[in-house]
Parts: structure tokens; C-alpha cells; sequence
């Protein structure tokens, strides 16, 4: 069975802190992805990454950079916390080029930024 | 470029009623379509998809239909249940299987 995890289910941070959120799948998937869902605006992306080391901007990339090190591995990095960045973030993972084959999500990590 | 437009929520029935959730796309080529479900406090999992136009996707009792000359994948469920209730996202792969487009969901609640 596929699995993408996600380190943290819930998380609570000071404003300013330097937060990490790890995402680890098990499917040698070359594509992961990091998304932020906030209520009324759905699923907005925000980095994604084709193989290693390589790392593309989504939609909403400011305040937030990734490392991808290892395939298996996705991080996404808040530089400085905000309140702003109070959100629910999903990692997902997908085989690449293969217009047919889904996106596996991780189960959420809820941030929370006082 | 591609985009997936769906039905505003939210959506409220009671049990055993008929659900459709509409989902639009526009695309070049030959994109594939999927819904997504994800119930309180989980990430999203695959509900259903379809690779090219009049295939019908199904599980767990819904369907959807890719309809290329609608260019429409709606959801549908002829009975729902109070385990329904979740947020379905409707989700569309392009041609070259390189982007991703969701739609900005649809919340349904189903009451007893």
C-alpha cells in the first residue's frame, strides 16, 4: 500500500520561529509537492519539486523555500513564522509523466502561528 | 492554460438523497480527471478517476462520467450517507502528465 507521511500532525509555533515540515514517501515517486489549504481558497501550491534537488515555485512561494535531498524526502521550510502562515499544509507525491496516475496525499500537517 | 471549475459549496442533504457535484474543465489535449475526497482532519485520497472521454470512473457507490463535448466530469451518487459527508475535490492531470489543477472543492454534509 502507498504512503506519504507527514513528520507532525499538528504544530504550534511562535511568530518569527524557523519551522521545518518533513514529507517522506515510500513509492520512489519522482514528483512531491507542498500545498496549503485554507477555507474558501482549497488546495493553493505552493513548491514543487520533479527530482532531486530540483525545486519549482508554485502559486504562493513567498515566506516558504524546500529542500529535496534525497527522492524519498520533501521539506518545506519556514524561514520566519508568521500568523499568516497559520494553515493546513499537504504533501503529496506522484509518478511523473504519466497523466493517468493520481496524486498521493499525506494525512495534513495543521500549523498553527501565535 | 488548464483549469478545473467546480460547484460552489456548501452542499447540505439529508440521507438518501440524490448528490450531484458539478466539475467543468478546460484543457488542451487529452487530460485525465479525477475526484478527491478528504474527510475532517485527513489529507485527500483518490475517489474515482477517468483517462479519456466516456469513460465512467467509480467507487464506493459514485460515478462520474468524462464528458469531452460538455467538457464535464460530474459527481454524482444516487443515495448518500451521513459517512459522505466530507470535502470533494474535483482535480484534472494534463496532456503531458506534468500539471496538476485542482478545483477549489465542495463541502457536503449529509444529516440523518
Amino acid at each position: 500500500d502507498v504512503k506519504v507521511t507527514q513528520s507532525s500532525r499538528y504544530l504550534v509555533k511562535r511568530t518569527g520561529e524557523k519551522v521545518f515540515l518533513e514529507c517522506v514517501q515510500d513509492m520512489d515517486h519522482e514528483n512531491m509537492f507542498w500545498y496549503r489549504q485554507d477555507p474558501g481558497l482549497g488546495l493553493r501550491l505552493i513548491y514543487f519539486s520533479y527530482d532531486v534537488k530540483m525545486k519549482e515555485k508554485g502559486d504562493i512561494p513567498e515566506g516558504y523555500s524546500v529542500s529535496r535531498e534525497k527522492k524519498e524526502r520533501f521539506s518545506l521550510i519556514l524561514e520566519s513564522a508568521s500568523t499568516n502562515q497559520t494553515s493546513m499544509y499537504l504533501c503529496a507525491s506522484r509518478q511523473s509523466g504519466q497523466r493517468q496516475e493520481t496524486q498521493y496525499f499525506g494525512p495534513g500537517t495543521r500549523l498553527l502561528v501565535l | 492554460g488548464d483549469s478545473v471549475t467546480q460547484m460552489e459549496g456548501p452542499v447540505t442533504l439529508s440521507e438518501e438523497a440524490f448528490l450531484t457535484i458539478n466539475c467543468t474543465y478546460t484543457a488542451t489535449g487529452y487530460p485525465s480527471l479525477f475526484w478527491y475526497v478528504q474527510y475532517p482532519g485527513e489529507g485527500l485520497q483518490l475517489l474515482l478517476k477517468a483517462t479519456k472521454a466516456d469513460d465512467k470512473g467509480s467507487n464506493k457507490g459514485f460515478e462520474a462520467t468524462y464528458r469531452k463535448e460538455t467538457t464535464s466530469f460530474h459527481l454524482e451518487k444516487g443515495s448518500v450517507q451521513v459517512s459522505d459527508s466530507a470535502v470533494y475535490f474535483c482535480a484534472l492531470s494534463d496532456n503531458t502528465g506534468n500539471q496538476f489543477y485542482f478545483g477549489t472543492g465542495t463541502s457536503l454534509t449529509v444529516i440523518p
